[in-house]
């Protein structure tokens, strides 16, 4: 299976912020990496898809790059909504894996 | 508007069995394939198991192949899974999901259910 790591697991940021998230493949996955955002209580949501390419509805505050092993997730200016936690998810070969997590908190 | 709302889940001694169901609408469901994921009480997202759009082929994770059935009923819009032989670490809020794709299985998921809570414990 392809092992996800995402770093840091924790960040504390106000709003306004700049953010950025980083996902890491076992192996090189291409630009197969997708990111969702899950608040408590709540169902994931898919933000990203395809590495960079940005999901219907979804503010434009939020970017993603990379390929092969290295991904990032940024959001330019953190909103009060934004306070969440974060998945990267590979869906280059089965099983698809997931990150174990970023939670962004409120400074 | 897609929406996916799951059901079935609830209380089960171990060794049990459950099947939850999965109502889809606002979208043509024969179209498109379909997944579970669990996610344990405070931790992250674990894949289960995806079926095709007719219902064809499927895929299940080591943890639970063997042991949870997938299907679907695409003239009823619903998605199942049967899970047997159920164990303490099956317990999780289980989401069914919307491949991204239309028709191809691409195991990225664009809608997810609210989810339901399976509870394993005697």
């Amino acid at each position: 299976d392809i092992q996800m790591t995402q770093s840091p697991s924790s960040l504390s940021a106000s709003v306004g912020d700049g953010v950025t998230i980083t996902c890491r493949a076992s192996q090189s996955i291409s630009s197969v990496l997708n990111w969702y955002q899950q608040k408590p209580g709540k169902a994931p949501n898919l933000l990203i898809y395809a590495a960079s390419s940005l999901q219907s509805g979804v503010p434009s505050r939020f970017s993603g790059s990379g390929s092969g092993t290295e991904f990032t997730l940024t959001i330019s200016s953190l909103q009060p909504e934004d306070f969440a936690t974060y998945y990267c998810q590979q869906s280059y070969s089965t099983p698809p894996t997931f990150g174990g997590g970023t939670k962004v908190e409120i400074k | 508007e897609v929406q996916l709302v799951e059901s079935g889940g609830g209380l089960v001694q171990p060794g049990g069995s459950l099947r939850l169901s999965c109502a889809a609408s606002g979208f043509t469901f024969s179209s498109y394939a379909m997944h579970w994921v669990r996610q344990a009480p405070g931790k992250g997202l674990e894949y289960v198991s995806a079926i095709s759009s007719n219902g064809g082929s499927t895929y299940y994770a080591n943890s639970v192949k063997g042991r949870f059935t997938i299907s679907r009923d695409n003239s009823k819009n619903t998605l199942y899974l049967q899970m047997g032989s159920l164990r303490a670490e099956d317990m999780a809020v289980y989401y069914c999901a919307r491949d991204g794709s239309y028709y191809d299985i691409t195991y990225y998921f664009d809608y997810w259910g609210q989810g339901t809570l399976v509870t394993v414990s005697s």
